[in-house]
């Protein structure tokens, strides 16, 4: 079966510091992979999606960035944080032809 | 342009009794339809789908949704609430053409008092 992991669980971080956070996929290969961040526990925001090894779509132009540097690994990162960054990241998969995503736990971004 | 809309910011239902979440869409062709249940600070988790077929589909926890193409809506349903089923609802709509992306309501959040 599939499984998703997302770490950290929970972050807090200051002003201008840099973040990377981390998701990966098992039991499932060459899965679309997706960053969402959901701000005030409602509505999602999709960031990036990402179709293929190093193909990365960013959907909302800011200071973060994705990675894919393995088919099943979905990396999101900044280099300076702000405090709109807070919020609740997170990751999802589905595989094509299928539309429904899976998602993972989330992680909690808090930016002091 | 496609969407799709929960209307209902908040439900709240006596538990036992039957419960609807309400989702109206907007999109060209035919619709693909999901529901998804979040709990507090988890993330979100599958429920159902409706891509073509039985207006009335089943799916998980005793949670089913009847397409109404119509009144283009997708009503999320279940016969007899329980506490356990309080927490947050999303619709989402699939993006004709895309690379598989869903276009998602902005959530419902569902109480059920005992």
């Amino acid at each position: 079966s599939q499984t998703i992991h997302q770490w950290p669980a929970t972050l807090v971080q200051p002003v201008g510091s840099p973040l990377s956070l981390e998701c990966t996929v098992e039991g499932t290969s060459n899965p679309n992979l997706y960053w969402y961040r959901q701000a005030a526990g409602r509505g999602l925001q999709l960031l990036f999606y990402s179709v293929g090894i190093g193909q990365i779509s960013s959907e909302v132009p800011q200071n973060l960035s994705a990675s894919r540097p393995q088919d099943r690994q979905f990396i999101l990162s900044s280099k300076k944080l702000l405090l709109s960054d807070s919020g609740f990241y997170l990751c999802a998969w589905s595989v094509p032809p299928a539309y429904e995503q899976y998602f993972g736990p989330g992680t909690r971004l808090t930016v002091t | 342009a496609q969407s799709v809309a929960q209307p209902e910011d908040q439900v709240n239902v006596a538990e036992g009794n039957p419960l609807t979440v309400k989702c109206t869409y907007s999109v060209s062709g035919n619709p693909y339809l999901f529901w998804y249940v979040q709990y507090p600070n988890r993330g979100l988790q599958f429920l159902l789908k409706y891509i073509t077929g039985d207006n009335l589909v089943k799916g998980s926890y005793g949670f089913e949704a009847e397409f109404n193409k119509s009144q283009t809506s997708f009503h999320l349903k279940k016969p007899s609430a329980l506490v356990s089923d309080s927490a947050l609802y999303f619709c989402a709509v699939r993006v004709k053409d895309s690379n598989y992306q869903l276009i998602w309501g902005a959530g419902t959040k569902l109480i059920i008092k005992p």
